[in-house]
């Protein structure tokens, strides 16, 4: 079946670090892709999203790719603050039928001062 | 403001007690879903439902139902029979409808905690 896979946490970093949170993806066809953000306490947000190859999601200076010839949705940022510390899921829905958010475990994500 | 509220936040109950979480949106949306997260794990889907009065089981249903009588309100119980109830439920809305994604909107969620 349909699944994305994202590399483990915690990530640790410092303000003003550069970030790259990896995620891959199995899909039979052509998925959506999505980053959603979750922060502490509260339910998820969605952060970006890309719907075809080679389109790039950006928000609030994130950013993913989506790669068809590696199946990746990597994001990144170029300068973390203590406001990005939140759990980063990645997701996919298959663009057919009931269109069903299949998420990554998740990584958690701690920007020192 | 429009968005999706659940209550109450924590949640304690006694084993082999059932319970109801509440998940209310006013956003006008005629697709609810219902997620289960767990440490370390993903979100999965426990229900959904696309349109008042109707509602499919999700990837793990079982020990769970649901009912959908307003557009703006879908409750979930845990029954006795889930055999690990004590997670983190959050709930979504979204419109609904085949073709583009539909994002969803998801309310903060509710802790269970079973003693």
């Amino acid at each position: 079946g349909d699944s994305v896979t994202q590399m483990e946490g915690p990530v640790t970093l410092s303000e003003e670090a550069f970030l790259t949170i990896n995620c891959t993806y199995t899909a039979t066809g052509y998925p959506s892709l999505f980053w959603y953000v979750q922060y502490p306490g509260e339910g998820l947000q969605l952060l970006l999203k890309a719907t075809k190859a080679d389109d790039k999601g950006s928000n609030k200076g994130f950013e993913a790719t989506y790669r068809k010839e590696t199946t990746s949705f990597h994001l990144e940022k170029g300068s973390v603050q203590v406001s990005d510390s939140a759990v980063y899921f990645c997701a996919l829905t298959m663009n057919t039928g009931f269109q069903k958010l299949v998420f990554g475990t998740g990584t958690r994500l701690l920007v020192s001062p | 403001d429009g968005g999706i509220t659940q209550s109450p936040k924590y949640l304690f109950r006694k084993e082999g007690q059932n319970v109801t979480l509440s998940c209310e949106q006013n956003l006008n949306h005629d697709a609810m879903y219902w997620y289960r997260q767990d440490p370390g794990q993903g979100l999965r889907l426990i229900y959904y439902s696309q349109i008042v009065n109707d509602f499919q089981k999700g990837d793990i249903a079982e020990g769970y139902s649901v009912s959908r009588e307003k557009k703006e309100s879908f409750p979930l119980t845990v029954t006795s029979a889930q055999k690990n109830p004590t997670a983190f439920y959050l709930c979504a809305s979204s419109v609904a409808g085949a073709g583009n994604y539909n994002e969803q909107f998801f309310g903060p969620g509710t802790r269970l905690t079973v003693l």
